[in-house]
């Protein structure tokens, strides 16, 4: 069994849908980052978030420390949203943990 | 701020050959970390250096070395190419690791013939 799990690993949605990926995780952390990627290859941070809830926009990032369990809800879904969404979690409580990733949830959204 | 850069963008070797990858971090930014990303394994961490000093290593071969500079400027080595060694390789910075916000390059492509 992977560290971190993610689900679904395949998403298509129609534009405007409400989105939700979930990722979860068996070793504990003090912190979870959220990744998204484009085709293309470039990576960019959305979230990092060690406990409650961020949002930016129309992304919602919720994380349960408990429950080793965080969701990355996006908003009124649009085709610039297509990507792959990757969580990361680091392997130790110190700046001197490597991140452990995520397979990723590859996500298309239709207009 | 200026981003973080990797060079080069695309690179194609031969089986055998070695290769020498650099990134720039942002300004200020002490902590540099480097990735491969292949289809079927996903991101997989390679290793991370904080001010010119490995603080962590990830289960690769002895082939992949790296090092950072004085200034953070970090480069990375794989000696004796592979045709598994084909991949993007990304590296990000952050100020501090890996309880921060990491801010990605844009990656090498690297295909071994």
């Amino acid at each position: 069994k992977n560290e971190v799990e993610q689900s679904p690993q395949n998403l298509t949605a129609q534009e405007g849908e409400f989105i939700t990926i979930n990722c979860s995780y068996s070793v504990g952390i003090s912190a979870l980052h959220w990744l998204q990627q484009h085709p293309g290859g470039g990576i960019v941070s959305l979230f990092m978030l060690s406990s409650g809830k961020k949002k930016h926009g129309r992304l919602i990032a919720t994380i349960n420390i408990q429950e080793k369990h965080s969701s990355l809800h996006i908003t009124a879904s649009h085709p610039r949203d297509s990507a792959v969404y990757i969580c990361a979690v680091p392997s130790a409580y110190n700046q001197g943990g490597k991140l452990i990733f995520g397979q990723g949830t590859e996500l298309s959204v239709k207009p | 701020k200026a981003g973080v850069t990797q060079t080069p963008r695309y690179l194609i070797k031969t089986r055998g050959q070695q290769v020498t990858l650099s990134c720039s971090p942002i300004s200020g930014h002490r902590s540099v970390s480097w990735y491969q990303q292949t289809p079927g394994q996903g991101l997989q961490f390679l290793f991370e250096y904080f001010s010119e000093t490995q603080r962590n290593k990830g289960n690769f071969p002895g082939r992949f070395s790296g090092r950072q500079f004085s200034n953070s400027r970090s480069e990375m080595n794989v000696s004796t190419l592979e045709l598994g060694d084909s991949a993007l390789y990304l590296c990000a910075s952050s100020l501090g690791g890996s309880l921060e916000t990491q801010y990605f390059g844009p990656g090498t492509r690297l295909l071994v013939l």
